[in-house]
């Protein structure tokens, strides 16, 4: 079975500074596509980041960083220089070789000014 | 290239009517999936399809819940008799048949049952 999961319903980070977001993975796929999304207040859902199973580098994009270790199964979302904007929930999710998307709870993350 | 169309935006139903979904996926998707969100909760798979077909509707309520993703027009999202547990923002994304792609989300349809 295929599961995410997102530990941390809540998270508080002060502005500029760094937070991580955790997610772990459940899949037995030995190709699978893992990806980060947020939602702000609006209800929109907005593609932040990806990284393949197979990439050995940890995926950048801008403030986002995906901080992947395979072997523990996890793909924990790093957000540098927090901006009060990036409060909102943040959803991990993952692509199996199925194309089935499958989604976490989701952490609120609020940026305290 | 517009993104994913879905419509309505809000739909009020009382209970027992039927409420239809809409979505209309990115030019050159082939496939769609459904996800329920009750407020303050993540997203809840429902349906996975591709053109004419239902890959996955294992999230699916086994009764007044039907999908569709016909050759030709947008996937249609059924719900016949309405409860008010069925209130919920449904979002629709889609996505092409190329492994390292992300799904694309509509905006969402707000369902509330009165």
């Amino acid at each position: 079975a295929q599961k995410i999961t997102q530990t941390q319903p809540g998270m508080f980070v002060q502005e500029k500074e760094a937070v991580t977001l955790d997610c772990t993975y459940d899949t037995s796929d030995q190709s699978y596509g893992l990806f980060w999304y947020k939602q702000p207040s609006s209800g929109e859902m907005i593609f932040l980041i990806y990284q393949g199973s197979y990439d050995e580098q940890n995926a950048t994009e801008g403030r986002y960083s995906l901080n992947f270790q395979k072997a523990r199964k996890s793909a924990n979302l790093v957000i540098s220089a927090s901006q009060l904007g990036d409060s909102a929930m943040y959803f991990c999710a993952m692509r199996n070789t199925g194309n089935q998307f499958y989604f976490g709870t989701g952490t609120s993350l609020t940026v305290i000014p | 290239n517009a993104g994913v169309m879905q419509n309505p935006r809000h739909l009020v139903r009382r209970r027992g009517q039927e409420a239809r979904l809409r979505c209309s996926p990115m030019k050159g998707h082939s496939h769609v999936y459904w996800y329920r969100q009750l407020p303050e909760e993540g997203l809840k798979f429902m349906v996975y399809l591709q053109k004419e077909n239902i890959i996955d509707e294992s999230g699916m309520p086994k009764e007044r819940f039907s999908a569709e993703f016909p050759k030709e027009g947008p996937s249609i999202l059924r719900i016949q008799q309405v409860v008010r547990g069925d209130s919920a923002a449904y979002f629709c994304a889609s996505s092409p048949f190329r492994e390292n792609t992300e799904a694309f989300f509509g905006q969402g349809t707000r369902l509330t049952v009165v």
